[in-house]
C-alpha cells in the first residue's frame, strides 16, 4: 500500500467555485502534512502546512486533518483561474526509523479553473 | 532568505555520459534533501544530508548515484553513465534545522531538468 494516496483527477472547477482535494495516509504515526503547488514545468512550492487535527484556513485556502480516519483534504475557495495547477499532497515519513523525514508525496491532482 | 537555488536548470546528455548537479541551500538550513520526479508523479526521495553527513540513502539511488555535501553548505549530485530513465525532474529541498518551528517544512529549490538521449 502506498503511503500517500490522492484522489484522481483531473478536477476543472468553475471560478469562483470551491475546489476540494484530498489524500489519504497509511501511517497512523503521522503527525504533520503539506499541501504543494506545482505550476507545469516549475517545481513544487509549500502553500499549507497542518500539524494537528482539524482546520487551518490561510487566505482562500483551509486544511483539514482527520488523523482518526487518515484523511487529509485542500479547500480552495473563489478558485481563480491562477489556482489551475497541480496539487500534491505529501507526508513526513520516518524513513528507515530514523531522523530523516522524508517527504513522500501522493500523485498529485491537476487543477482547472474554468473563467 | 534567497531561497534554494539549483544549476544548472536544464541539462541535456548523451547515454553513457556523466552529470553533475549542484544545490545552494536556503542559508542556516542545515536540512538537504534529494528528490527526483518523473512526468504524472510526486517527487520521489533519493537522498538526505543533515550538515555535511549523508544520512539516508534510498533504494532507488543505484551505484550510478553519488552525492555529496562537502563543507555542509552546497550539495551536489552526479549520475555516472547515464541512461534514457535517468532523464527525470531532479529537485532539491532544504528544511531548517531540527529543534526550530516547523522543521520538517521543506523548500524546494526550481529544480534541474535532465534530459538524455
Amino acid at each position: 500500500q502506498k503511503e500517500v494516496e490522492q484522489n484522481s483527477g483531473p478536477l476543472s472547477v468553475p471560478e469562483g467555485a470551491i475546489a476540494s482535494l484530498n489524500c489519504t495516509y497509511s501511517d497512523r504515526g503521522s503527525q504533520s502534512f503539506f499541501w504543494y503547488r506545482q505550476y507545469s514545468g516549475k517545481s513544487p512550492e509549500l502553500i499549507m502546512s497542518i500539524y494537528s487535527n482539524g482546520d487551518k484556513e490561510d487566505g482562500r485556502f483551509t486544511a483539514q486533518l482527520n488523523k482518526a480516519s487518515q484523511y487529509v483534504s485542500l479547500l480552495i475557495r473563489d478558485s481563480q483561474p491562477s489556482d489551475s495547477a497541480t496539487y500534491l499532497c505529501a507526508g513526513p515519513f520516518p524513513y528507515s526509523g530514523g531522523s530523516n523525514y522524508k517527504l513522500t508525496f501522493g500523485k498529485g491532482t491537476l487543477l482547472t479553473v474554468n473563467p | 532568505d534567497t531561497g534554494v537555488s539549483q544549476n544548472p536548470r536544464h541539462k541535456i546528455t548523451k547515454r553513457g555520459q556523466n552529470v553533475t548537479f549542484r544545490c545552494d541551500p536556503i542559508s542556516e538550513h542545515n536540512r538537504l534533501y534529494w528528490y527526483r520526479q518523473t512526468l504524472g508523479q510526486g517527487p520521489e526521495f533519493l537522498t538526505y544530508f543533515q550538515n555535511e553527513a549523508q544520512l539516508e540513502k534510498s533504494r532507488l539511488l543505484s551505484d550510478r548515484f553519488s552525492a555529496e555535501r562537502p563543507k555542509g553548505s552546497f550539495s551536489t549530485l552526479e549520475i555516472q553513465r547515464t541512461e534514457q530513465g535517468d532523464s527525470a525532474m531532479y529537485l532539491c529541498a532544504s528544511s531548517p534545522t531540527l529543534g526550530t518551528v516547523p522543521h520538517y517544512e521543506q523548500y524546494f529549490g526550481p529544480g534541474t531538468r535532465l534530459t538524455v538521449t
